[in-house]
């Protein structure tokens, strides 16, 4: 079975830009999840998508947004980038049902975001 | 809102010696705990869950974990500890308040010491 696979795995932006990252899920799963991870500490929650649609989200403002494809693919995207926004992004998928929310995240390697 | 704590930055342990990494829990309700892995520069890998029964917990790579509900600790144990176990360790729970949402905890760094 293939794994989570993120793309790109590093890029440099500047202040004020729009980034698009994306995720290929595991093979059989149907659920995305995307972390945030900052130098030096744990992944925080951005959002999760199930059956195309946002199903929950953390403490991000809008300009953090995301989409979720018929195959389960996922793109994170993020606009008017700021410094703080400098971090490792990294794209978890699950299979979940309506009942079951969250199960064991199979994590892809990241992307890592460096703005200017 | 359910959340985790690891109360210590880093672990020192010699190889061979057993090692602990601690992890704390407040959750409302049963806890769904986890453990997950980060070497550098990859992604966080599954180790074990705690969902209901056995209070020993056993997982990949030799790691187990107890779970003591007086306590409210989920700690993460392993007999004999290897070069190769020098990593990034989180603990996580599963977050009914926030959609059944997997929380992470800020992570504990694992030095074995040759």
């Amino acid at each position: 079975e293939t794994g989570v696979t993120q793309s790109p795995t590093h890029l440099i932006k500047t202040r004020g830009q729009q980034v698009t990252l994306r995720c290929s899920s595991q093979s059989g799963h149907n659920t995305v999840s995307w972390y945030q991870q900052a130098l030096g500490q744990g992944p925080q929650f951005i959002f999760q998508y199930y059956r195309e649609e946002e199903n929950g989200r953390g403490n991000f403002p809008p300009r953090f947004s995301g989409l979720q494809f018929p195959n389960y693919s996922s793109e994170l995207n993020v606009n008017a980038l700021e410094l703080d926004d400098s971090a490792l992004y990294l794209c978890a998928s699950s299979f979940g049902t309506v009942l079951s929310g969250a199960n064991v995240l199979t994590f892809g390697a990241g992307s890592r975001l460096t703005v200017l | 809102a359910q959340s985790v704590a690891q109360p210590e930055d880093q672990v020192n342990v010699a190889e061979g010696n057993p090692l602990t990494v601690k992890c704390t829990y407040s959750v409302s309700g049963n806890p769904y705990l986890f453990w997950y892995v980060q070497y550098p520069n990859r992604g966080l890998q599954f180790l074990l869950k705690y969902i209901t029964g056995d209070n020993l917990v056993k997982g990949s790579y030799g790691f187990e974990a107890e779970f003591n509900k007086s306590q409210t600790s989920f700690h993460l144990k392993k007999p004999s500890a290897l070069v190769s176990d020098s990593a990034l360790y989180f603990c996580a729970v599963r977050d009914i308040a926030r959609d059944d949402k997997i929380i992470f905890g800020k992570g504990t760094r694992l030095h074995i010491l040759p």
